[in-house]
């Protein structure tokens, strides 16, 4: 079943403790993102990712690290967490649109599950 | 950077009826608009997107429309029924990196009245 995971699902945090969300795809997709959800701002982009070893900054970064050593994973960072960075995490994929055709969008988001982290 | 505004943030209207959400943009540049679902509790999910190169576009109950002129775009919901009731977002593809782009409104949350 094509996909994308996340983990943790849910998690709760003391500030300054360094954690992980991972994120998985099989959809050989070479797009990924990471997005936050909150009340009243819709989703925001943190990071983003056009393949192996290529990241680049979205509209809200700071506070968070990303890595992409391989086509399928793509974590998130949280180096030192504060009670800011509360909020739902949508880690997502695609494809590029120059593969767009053949009946798919030209460039949907697949969106993992999401995971709500709260730090105290 | 591109900017989208959405509305309205809540919209509720009777079970038949027509719902309309709109967004504008900011970025002239901007190619491509999806709008996406999210029912209570799960994932956002594409329900339909229109490039930049087409006026209207329609899938059964749901269509879009995209005037480029004045950078608006709208979602048309014809014939509502109770599984239509979600959080709305549209989005809009501007130059903004290569990797996706997308910057989306703030949502509509719409509610359909029995």
């Amino acid at each position: 079943e094509a996909q994308v995971t996340q983990n943790p699902r849910y998690l709760i945090t003391v500030t300054g403790k360094k954690l992980t969300v991972t994120c998985s795809q099989n959809m050989n997709h070479e797009y990924m993102s990471w997005y936050r959800q909150d009340p009243g701002l819709g989703l925001r982009q943190i990071y983003y990712s056009m393949n192996v070893e290529v990241t680049d900054k979205g509209d809200v970064p700071e506070g968070y690290k990303v890595s992409r050593k391989e086509k399928r994973n793509f974590p998130l960072i949280l180096e030192s967490p504060s009670p800011n960075q509360t909020s739902l995490y949508f880690c997502a994929s695609s494809l590029p649109p120059r593969l767009a055709g053949g009946g798919r969008s030209y460039n949907e988001q697949f969106f993992g599950p999401g995971t709500r982290l709260t730090v105290l | 950077g591109e900017n989208v505004e959405q509305h309205p943030s809540t919209l509720s209207v009777q079970e038949g009826d027509s719902a309309v959400i709109k967004c504008t943009y900011s970025d002239s540049a901007s190619n491509y608009f999806p709008w996406y679902k999210q029912e209570l509790g799960k994932r956002p999910q594409l329900i339909i997107d229109i490039r930049s190169n087409v006026g209207e576009k329609k899938d059964q109950r749901i269509a879009v429309t995209l005037n480029k002129t004045a950078k608006h775009f709208s979602l048309h919901i014809t014939e509502t029924q109770p599984e239509d009731s979600a959080v709305y977002f549209c989005a809009a593809k501007g130059q903004r990196g290569g990797a996706d782009g997308l910057t989306f409104g703030k949502g509509t949350h719409l509610i359909i009245q029995p």
